[in-house]
């Protein structure tokens, strides 16, 4: 069965660190590049960062950079977050999503995961 | 960074009815690369368009895509039930970041 399933999401205190995990089945994963994307509550859609599918051409939204970290294992099928010194406006709905790998549209995501940072 | 603003904000219709959403983008979309998506409440969003004007695998003829260069348009031409939902346009044409419109949501009149 083809899907994304994320996880490690939480709640975590202002300045604190996160996880998150997404792991792909039922399609190459190796071939494709991943995306991150996030929806704040009752908000719209935020892309938040890509990684090529052989790991290279990293590219974040400004807001994140410094703080965030993609990356991949393609030998485990899992594409990973890490996120350090979180502010309240991280506070989201985590997708991880699949990109057609010629062009950056999303054509498979998971159901997210939830990281709400408290004060 | 490309903005998109989306509209209306909602519409209201019945089913059978013709449902006509916009896209406009702060400037122009290269390659006409937009896509459109489709969530409903508590699901992930699910691609319906892309390229402007090419449905995504499984996606019913009733959902269209058109427009090119700043100006985009979905349109379901017969609305049933299961289409009541927030709907988002995403451009792709330019270097990162790559934005989504602000949402619109088609709701049961």
């Amino acid at each position: 069965q083809v899907q994304l399933m994320e996880s490690g999401g939480g709640v975590v205190q202002q300045g604190g660190s996160l996880r998150l995990s997404c792991a792909a089945s039922g399609f190459s994963f190796s071939t494709y590049g991943m995306h991150w994307v996030r929806q704040a509550p009752g908000k719209g859609l935020e892309w938040v960062a890509i990684i090529r599918y052989d790991g290279t051409n990293i590219y974040y939204t400004d807001s994140v950079k410094g703080r965030f970290t993609i990356s991949r294992d393609n030998s485990k099928n899992t594409l990973y977050l890490q996120m350090h010194s979180l502010r309240a406006e991280d506070t989201a709905l985590y997708y991880c999503a699949k990109d057609q790998g010629w062009a950056y549209y999303f054509d498979l995501w998971g159901q997210g995961t939830q990281v709400t940072v408290s004060s | 960074e490309i903005v998109l603003t989306q509209s209306p904000g909602t519409l209201s219709l019945s089913p059978g009815e013709r449902a006509t959403l916009s896209c406009r983008a702060s400037q122009s979309v290269s390659n006409n690369y937009l896509a459109w998506y489709q969530q409903k409440p508590g699901q992930a969003p699910r691609l319906l368009i892309y390229d402007a004007s090419s449905r995504a695998t499984g996606i019913p003829n009733r959902f269209s895509g058109s427009g090119s260069g700043t100006d985009f348009t979905l349109t379901i031409s017969r609305l049933e039930p299961e289409d009541f939902a927030v709907y988002f346009c995403q451009q792709y044409g330019s270097s990162p970041p790559w934005t989504f419109g602000q949402g619109a949501k088609v709701e049961i009149k």
